[in-house]
């Protein structure tokens, strides 16, 4: 079993509409998880910290469910430019572990 | 404004030559970190350090070695190249507990 597991999609969101991910992770010594958002042939650039309490950022908001040990990433109002692969990763001490990532494609 | 930069966005080479990917950080930061991503992998840690002259291997350094001879350089090195080696290597750097910012990526392709 992998350490961090996601959907691979694609999910198909129409422009606008809210969109909804989890990621399932097995090491419970985890430390601090993050999403990274991956354009398509470019290097993956982190999208935004996850905190137990759960954090937003403008449109897009992030929990950690410990005790299940999944996190979720929820982009509301989609834009074209949400198109991406989105990467959940788990930090134990200095290393990160990737999961494999889940596509996202936004259309008009 | 952080930048990591790597030698090469694209590398042709033939197998059994040796191949030497370099990535630089501008960032002063502590620990550099090697991966190769493949689809349907995902992104899999080959080394990684911590400080200069320091390495730790990561999930898959078969096949591979790493040298850090300056705090802004971590050079990953294929001595003998294999056409399993055919993939795209991301250099990434962060501060210890803080997040990773890589670098644009070569895309490596070994006939």
């Amino acid at each position: 079993r992998k350490e961090v597991e996601q959907d691979p999609g694609p999910f198909n969101v129409p422009e606008g509409a809210t969109v909804a991910f989890n990621c399932t992770y097995s090491n419970s010594a985890s430390q601090s998880f993050f999403w990274y958002r991956q354009d398509c042939r470019k290097e993956p650039k982190l999208l935004m910290s996850v905190y137990s309490s759960g954090n937003e950022d403008g449109r897009f908001t992030a929990q950690l469910n410990r005790a299940s040990q999944y996190i979720s990433l929820l982009i509301r109002d989609s834009k074209l430019s949400d198109s991406a692969t989105y990467l959940c990763v788990q930090r134990a001490g200095n290393k990160l572990t990737f999961g494999g990532g889940t596509r996202v494609l936004v259309k008009p | 404004d952080v930048k990591v930069t790597q030698s090469s966005r694209y590398l042709v080479k033939r197998t059994g030559e040796k191949v030497f990917l370099e990535c630089v950080q501008d960032m002063d930061h502590e620990n550099m970190f090697w991966y190769r991503q493949d689809p349907g992998l995902g992104l899999r840690l080959i080394y990684f350090s911590y400080d200069v002259k320091m390495k730790e291997k990561g999930d898959i350094p078969e096949g591979y070695s790493v040298s850090r001879e300056k705090k802004e350089r971590f050079s990953l090195i294929l001595e003998s190249a294999s056409t399993n080696q055919t993939s795209m290597y991301l250099c990434a750097s962060s501060n210890p507990g803080d997040t990773q910012y890589f670098g644009p990526g070569t895309r490596l392709t070994v006939l």
